[in-house]
């Protein structure tokens, strides 16, 4: 969707470096997403957040951080600590919950270690 | 948590037949079930969705049905195109154990391959 914005498409990594994910929506959501997604695995959520200043973990937290300072923004660091960030990242927004309707995909961005 | 099973995990098809994935989920209190769509290198698209309180849903050539009881949903697609070769995901909404906040399961995905 035109609505969701993710930044940069392709990004490495080098030993020992934080990098940070951009993801920013134009929707007016209230609710976003991070998810990881690995050839065969399918999309695995790593932090959500329904409301500024709150996020919670997903499956897959350790290694990530994240925060959500303004309604429209809700960047994801791959600290050092994940020892394995070679994927492709996948932010969402959704109007409300997840329960009430239907999550929105950016392009995704690409993150391999150098 | 909520747990999704996703079958097959591959599927070919002839132009023109049917194909239906499965799902199964296993929170009772699961109540929104959405399909996507991913071409190769693409994000995922919603192609149908369906609440708890309905058993079938269709749009066009794509068709959902949902059956509570079971807890199993599929999704159907009939007169298949090779514009429909993708990888086809399921999800189910949750929330997980003390919380209110809902998020997707989603299943492990079917790559589907239509031949001309």
């Amino acid at each position: 969707d035109g609505g969701i914005t993710q930044s940069p498409k392709y990004l490495f990594r080098k030993e020992g470096q934080n990098v940070t994910l951009s993801c920013e929506q134009n929707l007016n959501h209230d609710a976003m997403y991070w998810y990881r997604q690995d050839p065969g695995q399918g999309l695995r959520l790593i932090y959500y957040s329904q409301i500024v200043n709150d996020f919670q973990k997903g499956d897959i937290a350790e290694g990530y951080s994240v925060s959500r300072e303004k309604k429209e923004s809700f960047p994801l660091t791959v600290t050092s600590a994940q020892k394995n960030p070679t994927a492709f990242y996948l932010c969402a927004s959704s109007l409300q919950g997840a329960q009430w309707g239907p999550q929105h995909f950016g392009d995704g961005t690409r993150l391999s270690i150098l | 948590g909520e747990n999704v099973e996703q079958h097959p995990s591959t599927l070919s098809v002839q132009e023109g037949d049917s194909a239906v994935i499965k799902c199964t989920y296993s929170d009772s209190a699961s109540n929104y079930f959405p399909w996507y769509k991913q071409e190769l290198g693409k994000r995922p698209q919603l192609i149908i969705d369906i609440r708890s309180n309905v058993g079938e849903k269709k749009d066009q050539r794509i068709a959902v049905t949902l059956n509570k009881t079971a807890k199993h949903f599929s999704l159907h697609i009939t007169e298949t195109q090779p514009e429909d070769s993708a990888v086809y995901f399921c999800a189910a909404s949750s929330a997980d154990r003390g919380s209110t906040l809902g998020r997707l399961y989603f299943g492990r995905g079917t790559q589907l391959t239509v031949w001309p």
